[in-house]
Order: structure tokens, then C-alpha cells, then sequence
């Protein structure tokens, strides 16, 4: 089963800093999502990436296979970018499910 | 497009009675999911179904059961509530058609039983 850690847990950054959410895995994948949430909301998924780097406007995401270590980057941030990033991992299995790390709660102060 | 669509949105219930949590969703995914999340932890798989007519438990299972009779739909029943299935509840789809897959999640389902 796939152990997945995500640093730090907790967040909190001035508006305009660049800010990095770190996540690692125990075992090989096929893929590592990058999830958003907000408070009282649902999931939106941000990236899903299985090699290399993927961007988005302000957020970056890359992944290294080799030592199992994915970043999600968020560039010049801003307050509603305040929110649950969740790393999750799929092994490629028949169901595709998900193996989640525990979350990282970023605030964004103006 | 509604993509995947939970109700209720909240729920109380009290100990020993029943409810079912709804879940669709209108992609036309094969792969259908329900998860728990409590608070400082990881979301966890109740269980999960790869086509209609076709579940399995995921890792926590106890307390609950599933169906799924068309593709679209996958509803979460839980009999005899517990204080211990105080959760949020997310319900998740993907397709089958690619290796490796985008989910989609529905809002959440946040139930109190008490």
C-alpha cells in the first residue's frame, strides 16, 4: 500500500511570496494528482501529471519518479489561493483508486 | 455540465438510523469511488465499483454498503449509524478509457450522527 506524505502541513504566507507544497510516496505509480479545497467545499482537481512539469497560470506542478517527489509551486500568491492542497496517488491498479496524503492547509494573508 | 452530483449537502443523524448518500454523475464514467474524510486525515476509500453491477470494499468498509445498477448512479447506505461515521463524505468518478485518469468529485456530504 502506498504511504503518502505531504510538507507542511501547515501554511501560512504573505501575499506576493512563492510558496511550495511538498509530497512524497513510498511506492511506484502511474500517476500523482495535485487536489484543491476549499472551506466547506468539494475537490477540484488541479494536475495530474505521471512525469516531468505541468502549469497552470500561477501554479507549477513537477514530479521527479525516480525519488518518488512531487512540488506543487504557487507563484506570486494571493488570498484566495488560501485552500487544502491535497496530493493523492493512483498505482495504475484496475479501479484507479486513490491513495491520499493527509493535506496541507495554505492561508494567504493579505 | 453537472459532472458529479452528491445529496444531501449536510445531514444529522441520530444513533441506529439509516440514510443513503446519492451520488451521479453524467460523463458517462465507469470507475465510480466514495470516500471519507475526517479531520487531520487523509481521504479513505469505503468502497468503489469499475462498472454497473460491480462493486468491491475499499479500506474501510464496515458499516456501509453499495450499488450500482446503472452506470450513472452510485449510492452509499449506511444502516445502523454510528457516532464513528461522523465524516464528510465525497463521492468521485473517472473514465476507464486512458491508463491514468482525471477524477471528478462531487461537494460532500458532511454528516453528523449523534
Amino acid at each position: 500500500k502506498n504511504e503518502v506524505e505531504q510538507s507542511p502541513q501547515n501554511l501560512t504566507a504573505q501575499e506576493g511570496e512563492f510558496i511550495t507544497i511538498n509530497c512524497s510516496y513510498s511506492v511506484g505509480i502511474s500517476a500523482l494528482h495535485w487536489l484543491q479545497q476549499h472551506p466547506g467545499g468539494g475537490i477540484v482537481s488541479l494536475f495530474m501529471l505521471s512525469s516531468g512539469k505541468k502549469k497552470h497560470g500561477r501554479l507549477i506542478a513537477t514530479i521527479n519518479i525516480q525519488e518518488k517527489h512531487s512540488s506543487l509551486h504557487i507563484t506570486a500568491s494571493h488570498p484566495r489561493d488560501s485552500a487544502v492542497y491535497i496530493c493523492a496517488v493512483t498505482d495504475g491498479g484496475s479501479a484507479r483508486q486513490l491513495t491520499f496524503g493527509s493535506g496541507t492547509q495554505l492561508t494567504v494573508l493579505p | 455540465n453537472a459532472g458529479v452530483t452528491q445529496t444531501p449537502k449536510f445531514r444529522i443523524l441520530k444513533i441506529g438510523q439509516s440514510m443513503t448518500l446519492q451520488c451521479a454523475q453524467d460523463m458517462n464514467h465507469n470507475y465510480m469511488y466514495w470516500y471519507r474524510q475526517d479531520p487531520g486525515m487523509g481521504l479513505k476509500l469505503i468502497y468503489y465499483s469499475v462498472g454497473a453491477g460491480i462493486t468491491d470494499k475499499g479500506e474501510v468498509p464496515n458499516g456501509y454498503n453499495v450499488s450500482r445498477s446503472t452506470t450513472e448512479d452510485f449510492p452509499l447506505r449506511l444502516e445502523l449509524a454510528a457516532p464513528s461515521q461522523t465524516s464528510v463524505y465525497f463521492c468521485a468518478s473517472s473514465s476507464s478509457e486512458k491508463r491514468s485518469t482525471e477524477a471528478f468529485f462531487g461537494q460532500g456530504t458532511r454528516l453528523t450522527v449523534v
